[in-house]
């Protein structure tokens, strides 16, 4: 079955950085465009980035554009998502989530908590 | 960036009743719409894509319907396990943007 498993949440000082991962199985992760969506607490759905299934084409929300960094390495079956230059509103649960097509996202991980505060 | 808005906010309900939930956009999206349900500290699943079609797995109770920018999420007969906040989004153009939830809750 279909399963997406993050990790590398944490508690991060405003100005630091910190490293997501998400580790794909039950699926041929190469085929499947991938992205990253984060809540804050008691929040809505903010989406944060799309990666294509061969890494070629990337797009970001404005909010993160310059400071987080997706990739992924389809051997390895595996999605990242740096992200530098940390503020207090990137605290959030992060998902990352599988496209089916067309914009929609049929599985997603079980969510990873960054916290950034001093 | 394309804005969402649904309506209710929150809403009360019975078991057993039927509940609409209304998803507008600002501007036309054909029916790159998708519907998702989220229940507290558990991630969202799908439930409707592409405006109307069922998401497989899910209760026929739910429905989608809509065009353009106006759609709603019905879902017949509310069960015990449909208590939840519900988000529309829309897949027609990058960023992809979600409306703000509605949260169901037991009257």
């Amino acid at each position: 079955q279909v399963q997406l498993v993050e990790s590398g949440g944490g508690l991060v000082k405003p100005g630091g950085s910190l490293r997501l991962a998400c580790a794909a199985s039950g699926f041929t992760f190469s085929d499947y465009y991938m992205s990253w969506i984060r809540q804050a607490p008691g929040k809505g759905l903010d989406w944060v980035s799309y990666i294509s299934s061969s890494g070629g084409t990337i797009y970001y929300a404005d909010s993160v554009k310059g400071r987080f960094t997706i990739s992924r390495d389809n051997a390895k079956n595996s999605l990242y998502l740096q992200m530098n230059s940390l503020r207090a509103e990137d605290t959030a649960v992060y998902y990352c989530a599988r496209e089916a097509g067309s914009g929609r996202f049929d599985y997603w991980g079980q969510g990873t908590l960054v916290t950034v505060s001093s | 960036d394309i804005q969402m808005t649904q309506s209710p906010s929150s809403l009360s309900a019975s078991i057993g009743d039927g509940i609409t939930i209304t998803c507008r956009a600002r501007q036309s999206i054909i029916s790159y719409l998708n519907w998702y349900q989220q229940k507290p500290g558990k991630a969202p699943k799908l439930l409707i894509y592409a405006a109307s079609s069922l998401q497989s797995g899910v209760p026929s109770r739910f429905s989608g319907s809509g065009s353009g920018t106006y759609f709603t999420l019905t879902i017949n007969s509310l069960q015990p396990e449909d208590f939840a906040t519900y988000y529309c989004q829309q897949s027609y153009s990058t960023p992809w943007t979600f409306g703000q939830g509605t949260k169901v809750e037991i009257e």
